[in-house]
């Protein structure tokens, strides 16, 4: 009964692949999020969601591309991968316009 | 421009130690204002949320923080801590724009 899940936990790929990480939520939250944690610690929001329609779009390159199916999963997909792109991607969700969100274990990629 | 602040890096306290950790954050209205813990190799947790009324907010795992608009101050407290309360703590508010903005964090150390 997961509120908020993401996969892979891990993922080790060279520069150049291609990946994608999925999330999914059972909250039946409108909002999704993507945020990048880097080695610091350091948050920051990329992509948010909010019924399938993309509402925040962060300077973000144009590798990486955010996909929603529907208002419960929230994919991200990241092209050419770069070693800069090496951090943990969490995955949130929040009802609409409340900010109150709940975040998925994450996902470490490691890019080599 | 908005945003939140966590003027301390690392700290460290004696289990059973009462803890405070500070927060100020720059908004031009009242805020939301959230306290989030990140156990390691773990997701966010919300611990608390102030929208408004009564300043003094109750969280999970007996946590509180205080909102104090004069010095524009939201900082987390426990009376005493317990060795599994070492984690990584972030301060996060939102205002009037579609983004949580999160601190740099505030990794606490317990020792016995």
């Amino acid at each position: 009964d997961t509120a908020v899940s993401q996969t892979p936990k891990y993922l080790v790929t060279q520069m150049g692949n291609d990946k994608s990480i999925k999330c999914e939520q059972n909250l039946g939250h409108d909002t999704m999020y993507w945020y990048k944690q880097d080695s610091k610690k350091f948050l920051k929001i990329m992509f948010s969601y909010n019924n399938k329609e993309l509402i925040i779009n962060e300077t973000v390159p144009n590798r990486f591309s955010p996909k929603s199916p529907d208002k419960a999963h929230l994919n991200l997909h990241i092209n050419s991968l770069e070693l800069g792109d090496s951090a943990v991607y969490f995955c949130a969700s929040s009802p609409w316009d409340t900010y109150e969100q709940y975040f998925g274990p994450g996902t470490r990629l490691t890019v080599t | 421009a908005q945003s939140v602040t966590q003027p301390d890096i690392h700290i460290t306290v004696s289990e059973g130690a009462s803890l405070e950790l500070r927060c100020n954050y720059s908004y031009g209205a009242t805020p939301y204002l959230f306290w989030y813990v990140q156990s390691p190799g773990q997701g966010l947790q919300l611990l608390l949320k102030y929208f408004s009324g009564d300043t003094l907010v109750q969280g999970i795992k007996g946590f509180e923080a205080e909102f104090k608009r004069s010095q524009s101050s939201f900082n987390l407290r426990k009376p005493s801590v317990h060795w599994s309360d070492a984690a990584e703590y972030f301060c996060a508010g939102a205002g009037n724009t579609d983004k949580l903005i999160f601190g740099t964090g505030t990794r606490l150390q317990v020792f016995p």
